[in-house]
C-alpha cells in the first residue's frame, strides 16, 4: 500500500499563509495526472472534498485554498487562513488501491 | 443536492454482526460507485472498499475481506455494509461517500459503531 505522511499539526496567525504537506513513498502520477486529493474535517462532521488531483478546486470551495505537487511531494496552501479553517487535513492517493489516506494535519490558529 | 443519509449509531456485542445503510439522494445512483471508509482515532481514515452500484461488482480492500460485505438495493437508492464478526478493533466511524472514478466527493455523516460485551 501507499504510505502518505503529513506533519501532526501547524499554528497559524489569522490571515496569514498556512501550507500543509504530505509527502508519498511511491510516484502518484499516471498519464498527465497525480492522483492526490484533499480533504477538510472538523470536529463531529464528515470530510469534505478541497482539491482533487493535486490542484483542482472542488465545487463550492474557496479561492484561498489551492493545491499542488506532483510525483510524490505535495502541498494544500491556504492563503489567507480564516477561523473558520480549524480543522483537519487529510490527504488521500488514487493512484493504486486500496486508496490510503495521510494521518491528518490539525491546523490550529496562533 | 446530493446527499448520503447513514443509518444510527450501533452498540453490538463481539462476535455478532451490524447492517449499516447508505440511502442517496440528489442525483442518479447508479452513476456512480459508493465507497466505504473507517475511522478510528488509532488507525485513522481506511479505505474498506467500494461496490459498483449499477452492477453490484464490489473491491475489497485485503485488510477488510471477510470483514466487510457490501450490496446495494437499487430500488430504494440504498447501499448497505455489513460488518461480521465484530471485535472491539471494528468499533469506529463509518463513512460511505459517492465515488468518482479516482476520488469522493460526497460523504454520508458517518456512523458510529461500538462493540463492546
Amino acid at each position: 500500500d501507499i504510505v502518505l505522511t503529513q506533519s501532526p499539526a501547524l499554528a497559524v496567525s489569522l490571515g496569514q499563509r498556512a501550507t500543509i504537506s504530505c509527502k508519498t513513498n511511491q510516484n502518484v502520477d499516471y498519464y498527465g495526472n497525480s492522483y492526490m486529493h484533499w480533504y477538510q474535517q472538523k470536529p463531529g462532521q464528515q470530510p469534505k472534498l478541497l482539491i482533487y488531483l493535486a490542484s483542482n478546486l472542488a465545487s463550492g470551495i474557496p479561492a484561498r485554498f489551492s493545491g499542488r505537487g506532483s510525483g510524490t511531494d505535495f502541498t494544500l496552501t491556504i492563503d489567507p487562513v480564516e477561523a473558520d479553517d480549524t480543522a483537519t487535513y487529510y490527504c488521500q492517493q488514487s493512484r493504486n488501491l486500496p486508496n490510503t489516506f495521510g494521518a491528518g494535519t490539525k491546523l490550529e490558529l496562533k | 443536492q446530493v446527499q448520503l443519509q447513514q443509518s444510527g449509531a450501533e452498540l453490538a456485542k463481539p462476535g455478532s454482526s451490524v447492517k449499516i445503510s447508505c440511502k442517496a439522494s440528489g442525483y442518479t445512483f447508479t452513476s456512480y460507485d459508493i465507497s466505504w471508509i473507517k475511522q478510528t482515532t488509532g488507525q485513522g481514515l481506511e479505505y474498506i472498499g467500494y461496490i459498483n452500484t449499477g452492477s453490484g461488482g464490489t473491491y475489497y480492500n485485503e485488510k477488510f475481506k471477510g470483514k466487510a460485505t457490501l450490496t446495494v438495493d437499487k430500488s430504494s437508492s440504498t447501499a448497505f455494509m455489513q460488518l461480521s464478526s465484530l471485535t472491539p478493533e471494528d468499533t469506529a466511524v463509518y463513512y460511505c461517500a459517492r465515488r468518482l472514478q479516482w476520488w469522493v466527493d460526497y460523504w454520508g455523516q458517518g456512523v458510529m459503531v461500538t462493540v463492546s460485551s
